[in-house]
């Protein structure tokens, strides 16, 4: 069983929907993470939040939004997204620092748009 | 900059059969590094993660693998294939910070069993 829990583990949207991706993780980690992986694709680093900040945006366009509202729990919002946005996103945590703390990733979320 | 690349997108062998999957790795500094396997409609689980304690890694599911600094390398590979290790492996270094353990991934490698 995965420790990292996403919801939902698929989501079909049309390009003027609104929807969120959840993330949940009970491990005490203070760093987390969305990646985007397409496919045949190895996972793309999208955001980081760092005890609850924002720490790193990859160049994200804005149609993705993401939330940390308290350490277990980091949400990715959706609006008006594209086709090609299509593909799986996966949460991940990990403890923060100087060290080879693994990340711990989700099952994902598999994104459809139309 | 840090970068792995894994030779060979696709990798083949028979059950039994010995399995090795290369990762050479680009550091300025004694890297992290991790391998990780995904099966089909799941997300990333750890085989094994470098510690500079030892050279010789041993992970789950009879995986292990070697640091050898000389070449830069960080094969995996395991004795004996079962047909269960048919996925998707990825090796990736690790950029850790205060702003979080930035993974930058390799290209990845299918591995094939066949019976």
């Amino acid at each position: 069983d995965t420790e990292v829990t996403q919801t939902p583990k698929h989501l079909v949207m049309g390009m003027t929907n609104k929807k969120s991706l959840k993330c949940e993780q009970h491990m005490g980690h203070r760093a987390m993470y969305w990646y985007k992986q397409k496919a045949k694709k190895p996972p793309e680093l999208m955001f980081v939040y760092s005890y609850e900040k924002l720490s790193i945006n990859e160049s994200v366009p804005s149609r993705f939004s993401p939330e940390c509202p308290n350490s277990s729990l980091l949400n990715l919002h959706l609006h008006a997204l594209q086709p090609e946005d299509s593909a799986l996103y996966l949460c991940a945590s990990s403890r923060p620092g100087q060290d080879n703390s693994p990340l711990h990733f989700g099952n994902g979320t598999r994104l459809t748009v139309t | 900059a840090q970068s792995v690349t894994q030779l060979g997108s696709h990798v083949s062998v028979s059950e039994g059969a010995l399995v090795l999957l290369r990762c050479n790795y680009s550091s300025s500094v004694p890297p992290y590094l991790f391998w990780y396997v995904q099966y089909p409609n799941q997300g990333l689980q750890l085989l094994l993660k470098y510690t500079s304690a030892a050279t010789l890694v041993k992970g789950i599911n009879g995986f292990e693998a070697e640091f050898k600094k000389s070449e830069t390398s960080f094969h995996l590979t395991k004795p004996s294939a079962h047909m269960s290790d048919a996925a998707e492996y990825f090796c990736a270094v690790s950029a850790p910070s205060n702003a979080g353990n930035m993974l930058t991934f390799g290209g990845g490698t299918r591995l094939m069993v066949k019976p």
